[in-house]
Order: C-alpha cells, then sequence, then structure tokens
C-alpha cells in the first residue's frame, strides 16, 4: 500500500517570509496529490491538489510542486500571514481508487507576528 | 445544515457503554468515510462507503461497527472500547467515479470521543 511521510513536524516562521513543507510517498502509480488544511479545532479542508500529470499548480500564495523521479511533493507558502497558521496535511491517492487517501503525518506551522 | 454534519461533537464513554456516532452529508456525494485522528498521528482510514456498500476496512477492531442505510448517513456503532479509543472521529465524503474529475473530500467537525 501507499506510504506518506511528510516532514517537519512543526515549522515556526516569521510573518511574510515563505514556508515549505515536503511529502514523500512510495506508490509510484499515486497519481492525485492533495493538501488539507486544518485549523485549530476545525475540520480538516482542500486548499490545493495536484495531479501526477502537471509538475506546478499555484493559487496566489499558495503553490505546490511534484517530482515524479524522486516521489516527493511539496507545499509553499509565500507572504505568511498569522491565518496561515495550522496543521497541514499532504495526501496520495494510488492510481485506481479514487477514494482511498493516505495522509502525511501532519505539520504544524507557526507564523510567528 | 449544509455540508458534513457530525453528532454528537463530543461524547465520553465507559468502557462497558455502547454509542453511536452519526454523519450525515448535504452535498449529493456517493462515497462516506470515517477516519481516526489522534494526537500527533497521520488521520488513519477506518471505513470506506461508496455507494452504500462497504469497499474499504482498514483492519479496524470489531469495537467499532460501521452502518450507511443511506448515501446521505453513516454510523459508527461503538461497544467495549479502550482507552487508545480516544481520539477525534472525523467523517468524510466525496463523489466517487471515474474519470477523477474531482477527488475532494470534505470533512466534518469530527466527535470528540474519550474513553474512561
Amino acid at each position: 500500500g501507499e506510504n506518506v511521510e511528510q516532514h517537519p513536524s512543526t515549522l515556526s516562521v516569521q510573518e511574510g517570509d515563505s514556508a515549505v513543507i515536503k511529502c514523500t510517498y512510495s506508490d509510484s502509480a499515486s497519481n492525485y496529490f492533495p493538501w488539507y488544511k486544518q485549523e485549530l479545532g476545525k475540520r480538516p479542508q482542500l486548499i490545493i491538489d495536484i495531479r501526477s500529470n502537471v509538475g506546478e499548480k499555484k493559487d496566489q500564495r499558495i503553490a505546490v510542486t511534484l517530482n515524479k523521479t524522486a516521489k516527493h511533493f511539496s507545499l509553499h507558502i509565500t507572504e505568511t500571514q498569522p491565518e496561515d497558521s495550522a496543521v497541514y496535511f499532504c495526501a496520495a491517492i494510488p492510481s485506481g481508487s479514487a477514494r482511498q487517501l493516505t495522509f502525511g503525518s501532519g505539520t504544524q506551522l507557526t507564523v510567528l507576528p | 445544515e449544509t455540508g458534513v454534519t457530525q453528532t454528537p461533537r463530543h461524547l465520553v464513554m465507559g468502557m462497558t457503554n455502547k454509542k453511536s456516532l452519526k454523519c450525515e452529508q448535504h452535498l449529493g456525494h456517493n462515497a462516506m468515510y470515517w477516519y481516526k485522528q489522534s494526537a500527533k498521528k497521520p488521520l488513519e482510514l477506518m471505513f470506506v462507503y461508496s455507494l452504500e456498500e462497504r469497499v474499504e476496512n482498514n483492519s479496524v477492531p470489531s469495537r467499532f461497527s460501521p452502518e450507511c442505510p443511506n448515501s446521505s448517513h453513516l454510523f459508527l456503532h461503538l461497544h467495549t472500547l479502550q482507552p487508545e479509543d480516544s481520539a477525534l472521529y472525523l467523517c468524510a465524503s466525496s463523489q466517487s467515479g471515474t474519470g477523477g474529475s474531482s477527488y475532494e473530500q470534505y470533512f466534518g467537525p469530527g466527535t470528540r470521543l474519550t474513553v474512561t
């Protein structure tokens, strides 16, 4: 089965700086990689995703990059703001399964004012 | 209510009790999921229902028993739980199908379960 590893487990950055969270996956057939954000006491919500036929995707201050050869993908947040403070989870879905998300262990991001 | 709702939001139960968690989705989705979220651990997929059929059971102990009476409702029946079962239980739904137009899963707010 799929195994997703996520680093770092905690990350603190100064407001305005960039934050990068990295994930690796084991199943080379995986073809969909979402990122979820979970604020304290709230539910996880999808913030960005990328499919295996694309190398990079951007949405305002958030971007995700995918390296299929190395089997890793990363979340980049630029110009961080206090409201970016949350736990971020990466995930992967193997080819042929539209349902079974395998999540990384999460990264607690703290943006310091 | 819109989206995915869960009740109760908090539950404290003894090891000999029987209780049920309820999830309801108002998004017209055809797949529903139960996840367990423990402190400092990844989200663990417990059960998947697609078109009301259970399609995944990730080696979950039999003291957890899911039920999906229709595509909008999902239950998790609990009995003789252990203290290590204390966690946040999250329900999610998605529109499952071929082509993968959207794999997004929508989560409910969760039920915080404490087993004493």
